[in-house]
């Protein structure tokens, strides 16, 4: 059975450039959750989409934006790319609310 | 609200030594407390959890982990350290009641080195 995957593994972008990262959760699986793993921050959560829709954001700014699709998978958009947005961005699913969650690999941002 | 303390960004162990990893939590509601492992490069891997019932919980590789409510603490142990055991390790603790939170929140990680 496939796992979380993520797409790109690598970009690198400019100051004031959009970037778009894209995330399909296990099969069966419902919610997706974007952290950001930023050096020296840990994992800071971003999103939690379930069922189509956004459940809980966590504390970044307006900029940072997402969506889940029918068939569960979800993108992560980020307008007006910051210099310490570079980061690894990581994607997770869950099955309901076991609270177990499982990873993708990430999308490895730089901005330069 | 919930927090998680990770004591120590670094921990240096030898081939064959124990492994101790420290997790303190604070949680307004019955925690679940999870281990994940972060190789270099790669996503984050569930080692073990604690929901509720044996508060001595076995996981992959070695590891366990005792869930101790009066000391509200999850740590982390391996009896003998073998090098594939270095890499990141991450303490993490729901956010609602049984996960209805949904995500996770977590601890700040300790990087785990294993000398020859």
């Amino acid at each position: 059975e496939a796992g979380v995957t993520q797409s790109p593994t690598h970009l690198i972008k400019t100051r004031g450039q959009q970037v778009t990262l894209r995330c399909s959760p296990i099969s069966g699986h419902t919610s997706v959750y974007w952290y950001q793993q930023a050096l020296g921050l840990g994992l800071q959560f971003l999103l939690w989409y379930d069922e189509g829709e956004e459940r809980n954001r966590g504390n970044f700014p307006p900029r940072f934006s997402g969506r889940q699709f029918p068939n569960y998978s979800s993108e992560l958009n980020v307008n007006a790319l910051e210099l310490e947005d570079s980061a690894l961005y990581l994607c997770a699913s869950s099955a309901g609310y076991t609270g177990e969650l499982f990873f993708g690999e990430g999308s490895r941002l730089t901005v330069l | 609200a919930q927090s998680v303390t990770q004591l120590g960004s670094h921990l240096s162990v030898s081939e064959g030594a124990l492994v101790l990893l420290r997790c303190n939590y604070s949680s307004s509601v019955p925690p679940y407390l999870f281990w994940y492992v972060q190789y270099p490069n790669q996503g984050l891997q569930l080692l073990l959890k604690y929901t509720t019932g044996a508060t001595l919980v076995k996981g992959i590789n070695g590891f366990e982990a005792e869930f101790k409510k009066s000391e509200t603490s999850f740590h982390l142990t391996k009896p003998s350290a073998h090098m594939s055991d270095a890499a990141e390790y991450f303490c993490a603790v729901n956010r609602g009641y049984g996960g209805s939170q949904g995500n996770l929140i977590f601890g700040k990680g300790t990087k785990l080195s294993v000398k020859p």
